[in-house]
């Protein structure tokens, strides 16, 4: 079945940019279904989405972080990425990847229905 | 721009019946399907709820969903109470109008 998970650094720098990778395996990172999400949850906190990607390369982010985040898609590796730049305390979180089903009908479905473990990213000198 | 309001915590004993709601704090909450999700202690969150009120297989149908126009809430109820539904709950839904997933602030269930 299908399966995420995230990879990458677990201690970043005040002001230098975080970068994640989330591999999936079991299918197809292709598949015109989906969309490909990234979740963050600060420790305690609540979740917030940050982002999503389609295969074709197509974005689109949380206001809050669009200045900062990018997030990009590699087909052949079946892989997407999240980079966040000039990284504060505030961005210490449990960063998760997720498929994210996108139906688009007289009401819009957007859910996240198959998520990675998650990892942990702290941000400090 | 909206926002999704849970309480923060609610408790209830094995056996009985808790609701948990979901207030859109502007907009229709009937505009777009709302999910709710069960987080455990160290896990990632599944879908309990999808589309307003459908469970995915495997969900017993001790979990059910609803929107209600008139409180423009959605509320998350669970039949049945067992220890292992102890868990966070948090709703989640799409602002169209800048194209914005829309997480609540979540809520702590106890089961005591």
């Amino acid at each position: 079945q299908l399966q995420l998970q995230e990879s990458g650094p677990g201690l970043v720098k005040p002001s230098e940019t975080l970068s994640l990778t989330c591999t999936v395996s079991g299918g197809s990172i292709s598949s015109s279904s989906y969309y490909w999400g990234w979740i963050r949850q600060p420790p305690g906190k609540g979740l917030e989405w940050i982002g999503s990607i389609y295969y074709s390369g197509s974005t689109y982010y949380n206001p809050s972080l669009k200045s900062r985040v990018t997030i990009s898609v590699d087909t052949s590796k079946n892989q997407f990425s999240l980079k966040l730049s000039s990284v504060t305390a505030a961005d210490t979180a449990v960063y998760y990847c997720a498929r994210h089903v996108v139906v688009v009908t007289a009401k819009r479905h957007d859910a996240f229905d198959i998520w990675g473990q998650g990892t942990m990213v702290t941000v400090s000198s | 721009n909206f926002m999704l309001t849970q309480p923060h915590s609610v408790s209830e004993s094995p056996g009985k019946t808790v609701t948990i709601s979901c207030t859109r704090s502007s907009g229709s909450i009937a505009s777009n399907y709302v999910q709710w999700y069960q987080q455990r202690p160290g896990s990632a969150p599944t879908t309990v709820i999808y589309e307003d009120n459908q469970r995915p297989s495997g969900v017993p149908d001790r979990f059910s969903g609803s929107i209600d126009s008139s409180s423009n809430s959605a509320s998350l109820t669970i039949s049945g109470l067992k220890t292992e539904d102890e868990a966070d709950y948090y709703c989640q839904s799409y602002d169209s109008s800048n194209h914005h997933v829309v997480f609540g602030g979540g809520t702590k269930l106890t089961v005591l």
